[in-house]
């Protein structure tokens, strides 16, 4: 158990629809990562929160954002769903922002779009 | 355009041997490698780092080597084990941009 929690653990929808990730962190990290893992893709960097603020980006859509609140937990809303964007998406937590700080992931949300 | 390039999807090992997983690199400005293993259902966990600065680094059964001129590093794992079947993933950052380019994994199946 990496401390990470993340729910749903999966979720089914339309084409067309909104759905919000969520991502709790490992107590006292303050670095959550977003990652997407599609079928015969491996994982691909979305978005990286530190302390409540944006502080990287990779290849996020702009039909998806995210947002880490007070509380340290993050969110991941993803919205005109198209089939493509089924896929994993993991969430992790690093104690700090450097990236040479290992980062531990959560199980993991398997969104379905159908 | 695939920066961290895994060329073997899968690999299969008899226990007890050594497993050997290669990963190749395209961008010269990445000075930080990591190697992560996934299991089935779970995320990835770290496994070992290397900083380009050197050429090897060790952790119990597992030692990664990073040959720069190369633009190649690989992970040994010896004695392999049955628990060792798992999705490895290779990784990598460039001057703390932060952002850590992941291969696509290979799938080590360690063969009691």
């Amino acid at each position: 158990d990496s401390g990470v929690t993340q729910t749903p653990k999966h979720l089914i929808t339309a084409t067309g629809q909104r759905v919000t990730l969520r991502c709790s962190p490992r107590s006292g990290d303050l670095s959550v990562y977003w990652y997407q893992q599609s079928l015969d893709q491996g994982l691909q960097f979305l978005i990286q929160y530190y302390n409540g603020e944006e502080r990287a980006k990779g290849n996020i859509l702009e039909r998806f954002s995210a947002q880490q609140f007070p509380d340290l937990h993050s969110e991941l809303n993803l919205s005109s769903l198209e089939l493509g964007d089924s896929a994993l998406y993991f969430c992790a937590s690093s104690a700090s922002g450097r990236v040479d700080n290992e980062q531990f992931f959560g199980p993991g949300t398997r969104l379905t779009v159908l | 355009d695939q920066q961290v390039k895994q060329n073997s999807p899968s690999l299969s090992v008899q226990e007890g041997r050594i497993s050997i997983l290669n990963c190749d690199y395209t961008n010269s400005m990445f000075d930080y490698f990591l190697w992560y293993k996934k299991y089935p259902a779970e995320g990835p966990t770290f496994l070992i780092s290397i900083s380009s600065i050197k050429d090897k680094n060790e952790d119990g059964r597992f030692t990664v080597f990073l040959n720069k001129s190369a633009k190649h590093l690989s992970l040994h794992i010896v004695p392999s084990q049955p628990g060792d079947s798992a999705v490895y993933f290779c990784a990598a950052e460039a001057g703390n941009n932060r952002k850590l380019i992941w291969g696509l994994g290979t799938s080590l199946a360690v063969n009691p």
